[in-house]
């Protein structure tokens, strides 16, 4: 079945810095690559997503890439902010195998003020 | 976006009885649902797939007999935990898929904590 390793476990970045997240995926038939924000105590929230035919997306200051060749894609959060301090999971899917997803293993992110 | 909903958000209960946890997709129809477990400080695994009209499938390891997973309708899915014990304390997410835009994303529940004394 398919692994989803995710880089760091812990990442702490001044506010105004940027921050990357790292995700490597081991079932190369997966499309479908969506990227969750949890904060304490709540289910995950979708921030962005990218599909195997795409090599880039950015919605405002958040940004993923995604090389398919490397079996890896990476979350940008650029000019991070106090309220961008929760975990983040990357996660893995087929979309025609009934969109199991795969989840990597979690980066708690902290922005210091 | 779509609204997934789960009922309760908490629940603590004595060693040896069943829990039953509610997720409702609110504003549209899922004939798949998912359920996920989540430890402190770790990541969602899934436990098993949720099937309106038949059965549910579980992943490698879930026991089925103690996690049961009933898909009654288009719009609820039920887990119950039979028989819980300290260790099955835990938080428990479900999910359900549906189309946005031209593409399929799922939508979580807020989880409920269950802790189990």
């Amino acid at each position: 079945g398919e692994n989803v390793e995710q880089h760091p476990s812990t990442l702490s970045v001044q506010e105004g810095d940027s921050a990357v997240i790292k995700c490597t995926y081991s079932d190369s038939a997966s499309n479908y690559f969506p990227w969750y924000k949890q904060e304490l105590g709540k289910g995950p929230q979708l921030i962005i997503d990218i599909r195997s035919n795409v090599g880039e997306k950015k919605d405002q200051r958040i940004a993923v890439t995604l090389n398919k060749t490397a079996k890896h894609f990476s979350l940008h959060i650029t000019e991070t902010q106090p309220e961008d301090s929760a975990v983040y999971f990357c996660a893995a899917s087929i979309q025609a195998a009934g969109n199991k997803l795969t989840f990597g293993g979690g980066t708690r992110v902290l922005v210091k003020p | 976006g779509a609204v997934v909903s789960q009922h309760p958000s908490r629940v603590i209960c004595k060693s040896g009885t069943s829990v039953k946890i509610e997720c409702r997709s609110l504003d549209f129809q899922a004939t798949t649902m998912f359920w996920y477990r989540q430890f402190p400080k770790q990541s969602l695994m899934l436990m098993a797939t949720s099937n309106e009209g038949s059965k549910a499938t579980y992943e490698q390891g879930v026991e089925k007999d103690k996690f049961l997973i009933n898909h009654a309708s288009l719009t609820l899915s039920t887990l119950t935990v039979t028989s819980a014990h300290p260790e099955d304390s835990s938080f428990y997410i479900c999910s359900a898929p549906t189309w946005t835009a031209n593409y399929n994303e799922q939508f979580f529940g807020p989880g409920t904590r269950l802790t189990v004394l």
